[in-house]
């Protein structure tokens, strides 16, 4: 089967701009969740949809992020403006059920400037 | 939330000999612990997990066991070869949201040859 798909795999922007990841989960799987690891440190939870519906967004560092899942298909995470504290590397993963296996994609590396 | 403290940071071991990661955390009602294998330039993967109705569970030649009372987990891996590099996570589910996990900051393992 085909995993979950992220794009892109980098992102280099400056101070201020603006960046749309998106993610492709696993076909069939309702979870989607966001996760980021920040200069090494743990991989830290930012929001979880079931389908369309954001379920929990706890995680996320402020306003400045925008996540999204129209359809209940592809999610995309915007960050606007980006600030030098938002490079890392964020991932995303899905599951068929709410605590089954995570599949995980390659993550994207962001660097903000 | 969810704290989970991993070590050590890295790990270097002989072709052959045996590797040991520790993880402790923070909440009592966790009940869920998985670990996930990255290595370089691919997505983490599911290698291990582990409920918290059980001590022990063994694949081959990883196994992870669990002590609750201690709030501590680890993951051994006998028999070390050098597919076996990778950064290794731990992670445990939130008490009252199990589908949420914390990760640990990952151990960099190398095996050598």
């Amino acid at each position: 089967e085909a995993g979950v798909t992220q794009f892109p795999s980098h992102s280099v922007i400056e101070k201020g701009q603006t960046v749309t990841l998106r993610c492709d989960p696993i076909s069939g799987h309702d979870n989607l969740y966001w996760y980021r690891r920040v200069m090494g440190k743990e991989i830290k939870f930012l929001l979880h949809f079931v389908k369309e519906s954001k379920q929990d967004e706890s995680g996320m560092p402020n306003n400045r992020f925008l996540a999204e899942r129209t359809g209940g298909t592809y999610s995309t995470l915007k960050v606007q403006p980006a600030e030098l504290e938002d490079s890392g590397v964020y991932f995303c993963a899905s599951s068929q059920l709410a605590l089954a296996k995570l599949f995980f994609g390659s993550g994207t590396q962001l660097s903000v400037l | 939330g969810e704290n989970v403290e991993q070590h050590p940071s890295t790990l270097s071991v002989q072709e052959g000999d045996s590797a040991v990661i520790k993880c402790t955390y923070s909440d009592s009602a966790s009940n869920y612990f998985p670990w996930y294998k990255q290595e370089l330039g691919k997505r983490p993967q599911l290698i291990i997990d582990i409920r918290s109705n059980v001590g022990e569970k063994k694949d081959q030649r990883i196994a992870v066991t669990l002590n609750k009372t201690a709030k501590h987990f680890s993951l051994h891996i006998t028999e070390t070869q050098p597919e076996d590099s990778a950064v290794y996570f731990c992670a445990a589910s939130w008490s009252s949201n199990d589908y949420k996990l914390s990760f640990g900051a990952g151990t960099t393992v190398t095996v050598r040859a």
